[in-house]
């Protein structure tokens, strides 16, 4: 089984400042890890995700994240936020021996203040 | 850019009642989902569905709840009996591969609240 846990549940930011969104794992057999973004009414939207190889991923609008094996983390960054990235940002993982299923943690909600 | 449509947005039901959630996913897409979060708490997974059957499906897909795709386009949610504590948002998803790393499209979710 998979746990994930991102401990921030909110984040609070001013426009231009970098974030960073925290995100650890747990997990008997190895993932592939998902950061999803939600925005006011709207579905899960994939921002990037981590299969293999290198371990640091460039996802959309600007965010990347890096897999760290040894802390089991997959933290969300971006050097530089706008207004609008405030949503709500779900980090995700799925067991990489077989299914899709995804397991959640409970969302950081990214706050971006002028 | 195709994307994964839910109706309705807002569903309000007697606890009891039994409500159909839909879902319509992209077109070419074989593998379909269902998760749901709480107010407040996790999205969690439900069901996984392909070829017609359920591939996976948590603890919480009990038998109250069933999956079906009844024609080419639609895949539905049934709850038999509601419960209150079955009021969240429900996610339908789709992907176009299973076993590997796909993206799972997710779409807008279907509010329902039970009274």
């Amino acid at each position: 089984a998979q746990s994930v846990t991102q401990l921030d549940s909110q984040v609070p930011v001013f426009e231009e400042a970098p974030v960073e969104l925290r995100c650890n794992y747990s997990s008997s057999v190895s993932v592939y890890l998902f950061w999803y973004v939600q925005y006011p009414n709207q579905g899960l939207q994939l921002l990037l995700k981590y299969l293999s190889g290198s371990t640091l991923v460039k996802g959309i609008n600007g965010f990347e994240a890096e897999f760290n094996k040894s802390q089991t983390s997959f933290h969300l960054r971006k050097p530089s936020v706008h207004i609008s990235d405030t949503a709500e940002y779900f980090c995700a993982v799925s067991p990489n021996n077989a299914g899709n299923m995804l397991t959640f943690g409970g969302g950081t909600r990214l706050m971006v203040k002028p | 850019e195709p994307e994964v449509t839910q109706t309705p947005s807002h569903q309000v039901t007697q606890m009891g009642q039994e409500v159909i959630l839909r879902c319509v996913p992209i077109s070419n897409h074989l593998y379909f989902y269902w998760y749901r979060q709480i107010l407040g708490q996790k999205v969690e997974f439900l069901v996984s569905f392909y070829n017609n059957e359920i591939s996976e499906k948590s603890e919480i897909f009990d038998d109250q709840f069933s999956v079906e795709r009844p024609d080419g386009s639609n895949f539905t949610l049934k709850i038999r009996s509601t419960k209150l504590e079955d009021s969240a948002m429900y996610f339908c998803a789709s992907s176009d591969s299973v076993g590997g790393p796909d993206t799972q499209y997710f779409g807008p979710g279907t509010r329902l609240t039970v009274l």
